[in-house]
């Protein structure tokens, strides 16, 4: 699996927009790029996935570049609840590496009144 | 529908011992995988199970096994118990019919003593 690269730490104030990089320039045609958050002390939480187009729900948008080799999280109105450490991965979904997920550090959001 | 269901919440063990954690998959799922998280890492691969068979496994000794049932729920265990496998073991369940995403439970918190 491609490793990926985030910034450790990141603030937003509650009810902005919060904007999560992820660089994953190695990244291969096949694979996902995929993003969880934990918050402390719980499971990782799924948010969203996408190959190639941008892909948005009801959590998130994800933006994907053209040549794929960065993702940007969005959640569009951050709340306090937001606050967790948020993971960037790829993975080759449906392939060799099925149902593996190799996690990083994350990035802490910090979300703020 | 309940999603993917762990036992026990908590517990503790004295070093040399042996120990058994449950999982219950995400309804409509087949692929069981465990993970481990250490205080302050991100979750750590250890294997995974499909068709009741072990299909990959990560960096873990011998130590860890587990089994998956007819009914896909799944089982961890640790033998000869070492302070190091005080961590937060998470259990994730998917299934390619079901699309690529991958679901965690909120996990078994094993404290070593």
């Amino acid at each position: 699996d491609a490793k990926t690269t985030q910034p450790t730490s990141m603030d937003c104030a509650e009810g902005r927009a919060a904007n999560l990089p992820c660089n994953h320039s190695t990244i291969s045609g096949n694979e996902y790029v995929y993003w969880y958050r934990q918050i402390h002390s719980q499971g990782p939480q799924y948010i969203i996935h996408g190959l190639k187009n941008n892909e948005t729900n009801e959590m998130a948008s994800l933006i994907i570049t053209e040549d794929r080799k960065s993702s940007t999280l969005i959640l569009p109105h951050a709340t306090l609840r937001d606050t967790a450490v948020y993971y960037c991965i790829v993975s080759n979904a449906g392939g060799t590496s099925y149902g593996k997920l190799t996690f990083g550090q994350g990035t802490i959001l910090t979300v703020h009144p | 529908d309940a999603g993917v269901t762990q036992s026990p919440t908590h517990l503790i063990k004295t070093r040399g011992q042996q120990v058994t954690l449950r999982c219950s998959p995400k309804s409509g799922h087949d692929t069981v995988s465990w993970y481990q998280q250490a205080l302050g890492q991100g979750p750590q691969f250890i294997f995974q199970y499909y068709e009741e068979e072990e299909r990959q496994r990560g960096n873990f000794p011998d130590r860890f096994s587990g089994h998956q049932f007819p009914n896909y729920s799944s089982e961890l265990n640790v033998n000869a118990l070492l302070l190091g496998d005080s961590a937060l073991y998470l259990c994730a369940s998917s299934s390619l019919d079901s699309g690529n995403t991958i679901y965690f439970g909120e996990g078994s918190w094993l404290t070593v003593v």
